[in-house]
């Protein structure tokens, strides 16, 4: 168990609707991240936060938003979603965002849009 | 964009047999690599975190080594077992830990 919890791990949606993904960082980790998994594509950084401020963003698509809390869980949000946003979003937490601090994972959340 | 490549894609091994993959990474405005370890269903898990040229870090009958000069690291690891059985990814990230994946290394071991 990496400590990162992630809600909900199944999600089964349909095109043009918005869903909210939910992480819970490992405890005293101040920074999170969200990654993306497609079919046939490795893991791709979509964005990242740190003590509640927005750090960097990847290929994060407009359709996509992301925050974290005052508490540190972060909320991932895809709207007007289509066939291809289906994928397996995972969050990683790690306690500062330097290169040498090691990533934990969560089991990610499995999205299919139908 | 940056390149980091992971070979073999897939690897099929008898239980005993020792093994190893390679990361290559860009050579210039390194940080660290980090080296993953995902089973199905569950979350990748990091093995190693390495930062110098010519680190060498062992975990059990894993093993990895690193290059910063030439740009590559390599994973070992001797007398597989089937529980090795796993996706072995590399990482490379930038000075804020965003991490550029490698398509990973997908290790099956044979009872």
């Amino acid at each position: 168990d990496s400590g990162v919890t992630q809600t909900p791990k199944h999600l089964i949606t349909a095109t043009g609707q918005r869903v909210t993904l939910r992480c819970s960082p490992r405890s005293g980790d101040l920074s999170v991240y969200w990654y993306q998994q497609s079919l046939d594509q490795g893991l791709q950084f979509l964005i990242q936060y740190y003590n509640g401020e927005e750090r960097a963003k990847g290929n994060i698509l407009e359709r996509f938003s992301a925050q974290q809390f005052p508490d540190l869980h972060s909320e991932l949000n895809l709207s007007s979603l289509e066939l291809g946003d289906s994928a397996l979003y995972f969050c990683a937490s790690s306690f500062h965002p330097g290169a040498q601090n090691e990533a934990f994972f969560g089991q990610g959340t499995r999205l299919t849009v139908v | 964009i940056l390149n980091v490549e992971q070979s073999p894609q897939s690897l099929h091994v008898q239980e005993g047999d020792s093994t190893n993959f390679t990361c290559s990474f860009p050579s210039s405005n390194f940080y660290a690599l980090h080296w993953y370890r995902w089973e199905t269903a569950k979350s990748p898990e990091a093995l190693f975190v390495m930062t110098l040229n010519g680190d060498e870090k062992k975990k059990g009958r894993i093993s990895a080594t690193l290059n910063t000069k030439e740009g590559y690291s390599y994973l070992y690891i001797k007398g597989s077992q089937p529980e090795d059985s796993a996706t072995y990814l590399c990482a490379f990230p930038n000075a804020g830990n965003m991490l550029t994946f490698g398509g990973g290394t997908r290790l099956m071991v044979k009872p």
